[in-house]
């Protein structure tokens, strides 16, 4: 599938590095999202872009970082992480313009991190 | 905030029989439920969705119904086979989507 692809599928990374998750759509949707999924808890929704602005923002630390410069990009740029912050990343899209999130989410295959 | 709650968190049936997988939501403005299937290693898929005007709604082996007053929906899984062993979500929108907490279910040959 190549719908919504995530990169890098795999990052290990110290508390002090700077690193950034990429998520790109080719389904022409307008709204964006990133999930947090640790195990054994729900998915976190994160972050919601629709139309390029960000209408959600569920009490993210600050060490997280949104960045959406078009309706098919997406980043997450990270800095000063903790260990607690080691879980598999979600990307996904919709195509609703509204942020109604009433419409099919469609899934990235993730970055898996891994903090030192 | 929206609170969805999913059981049983794992659930083991023989090939053939049955699965059912239910989930409660606290916010009575939820109007969507969609259903997520994510296999190991891979990407959450939808499944089956509901809306809040419909009760119930079937896709093959697949059924989903929705008791909005007591505000609890249910996934059934009928025929059930090896490949139906997967981790199930369930989640709810009102003015914002909230996941249950999973079901790993196995189906043993």
């Amino acid at each position: 599938e190549t719908g919504v692809t995530q990169t890098p599928r795999h990052l290990v990374m110290g508390m002090t590095n700077k690193k950034s998750l990429k998520c790109e759509q080719h389904l022409g949707h307008n709204a964006m999202y990133w999930y947090k999924q640790s195990a054994k808890k729900p998915l976190e929704l994160m972050f919601v872009y629709s139309l390029e602005e960000r209408v959600e923002n569920n009490s993210v630390p600050s060490r997280f970082s949104p960045e959406c410069p078009n309706s098919s990009h997406l980043f997450l740029h990270l800095h000063t992480l903790q260990p607690e912050d080691s879980a598999l990343y979600l990307c996904a899209s919709s195509p609703l313009p509204d942020g109604a999130f009433t419409d099919t989410q469609y899934f990235g295959p993730g970055t898996r991190l891994t903090v030192l | 905030g929206e609170n969805v709650e999913q059981h049983p968190s794992t659930l083991s049936v023989q090939e053939g029989d049955s699965a059912v997988i239910k989930c409660t939501y606290s916010d009575s403005a939820s109007n969507y439920f969609p259903w997520y299937k994510q296999e190991l290693g891979k990407r959450p898929q939808l499944i089956i969705d509901i809306r809040s005007n419909v009760g119930e709604k079937k896709d093959q082996r697949i059924a989903v119904t929705l008791n909005k007053t007591a505000k609890h929906f249910s996934l059934h899984i009928t025929e059930t086979q090896p490949e139906d062993s997967a981790v199930y979500f369930c989640a709810a929108i009102a003015r914002q989507l909230t996941f249950g907490s999973g079901t790993q279910l196995t189906v043993l040959p």
